[in-house]
């Protein structure tokens, strides 16, 4: 599930089978990190987080593994079913100085993956 | 889960006019609220940090004078689309930050076509 050119990268799986998605984040510095998914003209939906001082974290069928060391991040879902299908982004979330001297937090959303499971 | 909504979910207006978006955070508040777009096959680019109280924070290559931020309350943030264009057409998600931590709690999206 890398980022190539301007199309989605897409992940096509059958039924059952576990699902990796991959995402390489920009900014060192970052500290927090999500998984959203996103259905067809919808909002994006929170799936799991991870802090920086983490390497795993599981939740209910997904688990997310975070490797600082090259800025890579992936979204592992167990026995993916049909409803999984949607467009998976990752977001790295960088704590940052302002010019007046306040802090700002802001989200930056990776390129996004579409999975697609087969029945 | 905190929830956040939009409105309207889809809108068509026409060329040369503003159409104006909210987003209410309807379960808790948000002193800090963000607006997206997104266009088609696409990911999500932030325009803007808005925070209550105080003026915009507009992202590079944005316009501020042609996306109007307003934050009005701890509850609800409104972006205005002011003299739309057919390149407007974007489908526009605002989030909204609970005032205790990290997490952004997203609206469910508004389709915004300019004809």
């Amino acid at each position: 599930g890398e980022s190539v050119g301007l199309h989605l990268p897409t992940l096509s799986v059958q039924e059952g089978d576990n699902s990796i998605i991959n995402c390489a984040y920009s900014n060192s510095a970052s500290d927090y990190f999500i998984w959203y998914k996103q259905e067809s003209g919808k909002g994006p939906q929170f799936i799991i987080d991870i802090r920086s001082n983490m390497d795993k974290r599981q939740g209910q069928r997904v688990t997310v593994l975070l490797n600082k060391t090259v800025k890579h991040l992936s979204l592992q879902i167990a026995a993916t079913q049909p409803g999984d299908s949607a467009v998976y982004f990752c977001a790295e979330n960088y704590q940052g100085r302002l010019d007046s001297g306040g802090s700002n937090y802001k989200l930056t959303f990776g390129k996004g993956t579409l999975l697609t499971v087969n029945p | 889960g905190a929830v956040v909504s939009q409105h309207p979910s889809r809108v068509i207006c026409k060329s040369g006019t503003s159409v104006k978006i909210e987003c209410r955070s309807l379960d808790f508040q948000a002193t800090t609220m963000f607006w997206y777009r997104q266009f088609p096959k696409k990911s999500l680019m932030l325009m803007a940090t808005s925070n209550e109280g105080s003026k915009a924070t507009y992202e590079q290559g944005v316009e501020k004078d042609k996306f109007l931020i307003n934050h009005a309350s701890l509850t609800l943030s409104t972006l205005t689309v002011t003299s739309a264009h057919p390149e407007d057409s974007s489908f526009y998600i605002c989030s909204a930050r609970d005032t205790g931590g990290n997490e952004q709690y997203f609206g469910p999206g508004t389709r915004l076509t300019v004809t």
